[in-house]
Order: structure tokens, then C-alpha cells, then sequence
């Protein structure tokens, strides 16, 4: 079985300093991991991917994340909030099932950013 | 443009009358998905399809149906709604070719509200 913890369920903070979402993960397997945001009244973004190409993976809008299999961690990072960035965020790792994929998400973290 | 459509985007019924969520994407994508969004509780699945005439369920797919006759085109049924069905559903789309890394495309999302 596997799932995905968001540590946070809202995170504040002001627009020019950093961001730190967290996000744990258990899998039986080597584990693919997601952060997709949500902007209001929209659909789901990707914003990055872990693949065991590298350790830190870079997003967009200045978003990375580092995949620490000791910590079972993938935690959202960004030097300095922006406006826009508020936004609702979801960890989310797949598992395979045979030849099938299935999707599990976390329950997300709600970004606000104060001017 | 490439795309996820949903029809309809809002929706109220009343507890036992068929309803059928469209979804339909121009991306030539294999795999096709339902969720549901509940406040605090993330995005659920609720039927995936891997490709033409294959489906399986998710983690909640208890009350829901699915099809998959054409390759562009993933309908969500529910037979006879009931009031914990309201809910926000997302269908979602992505290629198969290299397994569960790719980038689920999500449509803008149908609200339901089912009195």
C-alpha cells in the first residue's frame, strides 16, 4: 500500500520570502512523486516530477523539490513567494498495480501569501 | 489547443435520477481518469482507464460507472445519485508510452450537487 502525507493543511506567509510545503510518502515501491497546485476555480497543474533521474527536480515558477528516500520526504520549496503562487498544493505519488497506474494524492496544503 | 473538456461544469439533481459526466480529450491520450475532490481529503480515484475497452477501478469506486468505447471520450455514470456524491470530479488524461511518469492533464472539473 502507499500514501502520501501533507504535513501542512495551510501555510501562510509573505510575499518575498521563502516557501516550504512538506510532503511525506510511503510506497512498496520505488516511488514516481508529483506536486500538482490548484489555482481557485481551476483545474490541476503540474508544477514538478520526481522519475530517479535526480534528486532535486526543478518546476516551474522557480518551484523545486528534493526526493530524500531516507527522510521518505519530497517537500515543495521556493526562494520567494509571489502573489500568485496562493494557490492550493498536492503531493501525489503513483503505484503500479501490473501493467496498470494508479494515482494517490495527499490531502493538500493551502498556500496564502500576504502582501 | 490540447485539452480536457468536462460537461457539464455545474450540476444539481435530486437523489435517484441517472446522470452522465462527459469528458473528452484531443491529445490522443491512452490513459483516462475520474476523481473526486472533497474538502481535506485530496483528489480520490474513482475509475481509470488504460486504454479502448479497458477500465478498472480505484480507490472509491463504489455508486460510479465508467465506459470507454472511444479512445477520446471517458464518461462518468452514476446510476442513481445519492447526497454523499456531491462532490467536485476532475477527469484527467495522459499518454502511456513511458508508465507512470507522465503528466496527468486535468479538465476544469464538474461540480455536482445531488439534493
Amino acid at each position: 500500500a502507499q500514501s502520501v502525507t501533507q504535513l501542512d493543511s495551510h501555510v501562510s506567509v509573505s510575499e518575498g520570502t521563502p516557501v516550504l510545503l512538506r510532503c511525506n510518502y510511503s510506497s512498496s515501491y520505488s516511488p514516481s512523486l508529483f506536486w500538482y497546485v490548484q489555482h481557485p476555480n481551476k483545474g490541476l497543474q503540474l508544477l514538478l516530477k520526481y522519475t530517479s533521474a535526480a534528486t532535486l527536480v526543478k518546476g516551474i515558477n522557480g518551484f523545486e523539490a528534493e526526493f530524500k528516500k531516507s527522510e521518505t520526504s519530497f517537500h515543495l520549496t521556493k526562494p520567494s513567494a509571489h502573489m500568485s503562487d496562493a494557490a492550493e498544493y498536492f503531493c501525489v505519488v503513483t503505484r503500479l498495480s501490473g501493467s496498470a497506474r494508479q494515482l494517490t494524492f495527499g490531502s493538500g496544503t493551502q498556500l496564502t501569501v500576504l502582501p | 489547443e490540447a485539452q480536457v473538456t468536462q460537461n457539464p461544469r455545474y450540476l444539481i439533481t435530486v437523489t435517484g435520477k441517472k446522470l452522465t459526466v462527459t469528458c473528452s480529450q484531443n491529445m490522443n491520450h491512452e490513459y483516462m481518469s475520474w476523481y473526486r475532490q472533497d474538502p481535506g481529503l485530496g483528489l480520490r480515484q474513482i475509475y481509470y482507464s488504460m486504454n479502448v475497452e479497458v477500465t478498472d477501478k480505484g480507490d472509491v469506486p463504489e455508486g460510479y460507472k465508467v465506459s470507454r468505447k472511444e479512445k477520446r471520450n471517458f464518461p462518468l455514470i452514476l446510476e442513481s445519485p445519492s447526497p454523499n456524491q456531491t462532490s467536485l470530479y476532475f477527469c484527467a488524461s495522459s499518454p502511456r508510452g513511458t508508465g507512470p511518469y507522465n503528466e496527468q492533464f486535468f479538465g476544469p472539473g464538474t461540480r455536482l450537487t445531488v439534493l
